[in-house]
């Protein structure tokens, strides 16, 4: 299997801030990566596919980017609605797999 | 647009079989275009996909959980179920269905996961 590294586990930042996770392959996953957003008691929900299109609807405040084993997931500006945590994905391989998830907290 | 709901025992006794049900609406599970998928997060943990069915009856399995998996459809009532057997305590979790999104492009098979069903918990406990 795909082993998906996250860092950090959690985070925490002010409204404004901009906000980096990174999300690591165990082996080169081209650009076949997803993030999703969980809010508690919710279901996971996309927000990017192909490490970087940002699914429609989605705030342009977030972004992803990278290829191979090393991807990005930004928040440029810390908003209350993100408090979350945030997942990556892979689905270049079976079985698709996960990160850990990064717990995003307000500051 | 497309809208996953699942449903069954929110119990379950250990060495049973744990059985859930996900109906879709505002689409269809004979899709070519699209798997449906199982997932589960066992609580304050994180994700891990069970597996999926395609095209009426193609599935894949997630090897760690295969010998005790089975995943149907049923085409007449737009429906796909899990079926986990020989459970324990580590099998409780919220278990997701999802739509696992398949567009090709340039002959690239590009996938994510929406929408997700809300989530259904499943105890497995005496």
């Amino acid at each position: 299997d795909i082993q998906m590294t996250q860092s950090p586990s959690s985070l925490s930042a002010s409204v404004g801030d901009r906000v980096t996770i990174t999300c690591q392959a165990s082996q080169d996953i081209t650009n076949f990566l997803n993030w999703y957003q969980q809010k508690p008691g919710k279901a996971p929900k996309l927000l990017i596919y192909d490490a970087s299109n940002l699914e429609t609807g989605v705030p342009s405040r977030f972004s992803g980017s990278g290829s191979g084993t090393d991807f990005i997931f930004t928040i440029s500006s810390l908003q209350p609605e993100d408090i979350a945590t945030y997942y990556c994905q892979q689905y270049d391989n079976l079985p698709y797999t996960f990160g850990q998830g990064t717990k995003l907290e307000i500051k | 647009q497309v809208q996953l709901q699942e449903s069954g025992p929110g119990l379950v006794k250990p060495s049973e079989t744990l059985s859930l049900t996900c109906t879709v609406s505002g689409g269809s599970v004979s899709s070519n275009n699209y798997y449906w998928s199982w997932i589960r997060q066992p609580p304050g943990k994180g994700l891990e996909w069970i597996g999926y069915i395609h095209n009426g009856g193609n599935t894949n399995y997630n090897p760690s959980l295969k010998s005790r998996v089975t995943i149907s459809v049923d085409t007449s009532k737009n429906q796909f179920s899990l079926k986990l057997s020989s459970v324990t305590a580590a099998d409780t979790a919220v278990y997701y269905c999802a739509r696992d999104v398949v567009v090709m492009v340039a002959a690239i098979n590009y996938k994510w996961f929406d929408p997700w069903g809300q989530g259904t918990l499943v105890t497995v406990s005496s």
